[in-house]
């Protein structure tokens, strides 16, 4: 079956203009996280949605950052006010059930977001 | 925050050598333990997930070791291979939230020359 895809691959914005990036996870995973490598750093979890609980949103890095996830299945995570700290590649993954911490993650192919 | 550290921070190696790179992460409440490749222009994939002291796993050409009461793991590259060029990382899923969040380390980029 189709794996993780996300769009757009590459996103060039301003400075302070808003962006939405977007995760279509496995048909039928229940958990989806965001992931973000900025450069020459490691990857830095974002947020985490697994199945109708609260999401965990503890890595969001400030309040201009937001995610949601429609009817249990694609996720948008939207940046507003971009900065150029913003850029980096930004990772979506899911896997079947999540919250057991040993799940292999099925990553998609990232977005490169880069903030002028 | 969990500190997940790899050694080393790249490598460079001879088609045909083996090698072999180090993940440490704290001992205390382990839970599991993850290894992923990423290959430049792709996706990260997992290779293996360990839970148990002692553990080994082994793809192919690939194989890991754990130690949880030391708090290490090492993956091992027997007759490395172009195609193995990649960054691999490990990661530690954090016992104290839900167990979604996993910590990364930085990876370990290997290069193999033909």
């Amino acid at each position: 079956g189709a794996g993780v895809s996300q769009s757009p691959s590459n996103k060039v914005t301003e400075k302070g203009k808003d962006v939405e990036l977007r995760c279509d996870p496995i048909s039928g995973h229940t958990a989806l996280y965001w992931y973000r490598q900025s450069l020459g750093q490691g990857l830095e979890f974002l947020i985490y949605f697994q199945g109708n609980s609260a999401p965990d949103k503890s890595g969001l890095p400030s309040d201009r950052f937001s995610a949601e996830r429609t009817g249990g299945s694609v996720s948008t995570l939207t940046i507003q006010r971009t900065q150029q700290e913003d850029s980096a590649v930004y990772l979506c993954a899911s896997s079947p059930w999540g919250g057991t911490g040993t799940e292999k993650l099925f990553f998609g192919s990232g977005t490169q977001l880069s903030v002028l | 925050i969990l500190n997940v550290e790899q050694s080393p921070q790249s490598l460079h190696v001879q088609e045909g050598d083996s090698t072999n790179f180090t993940c440490s992460f704290p001992s205390s409440n382990f839970y599991a333990l993850h290894w992923y490749r990423w290959e430049t222009a792709k996706s990260p994939e997992a290779l293996f997930v360990m839970t148990l002291n002692g553990d080994e796993k082994k793809k192919g050409r690939i194989s890991a070791t754990l130690n949880t009461k030391e708090g290490y793991s090492y993956l091992y590259i027997k007759g490395s291979q172009p195609e193995d060029s990649a960054t691999y990382l490990c990661a530690f899923p954090d016992r104290g939230s839900t167990l979604g969040r996993l910590y990364f380390g930085r990876g370990t980029q290997l290069t193999v020359w033909p």
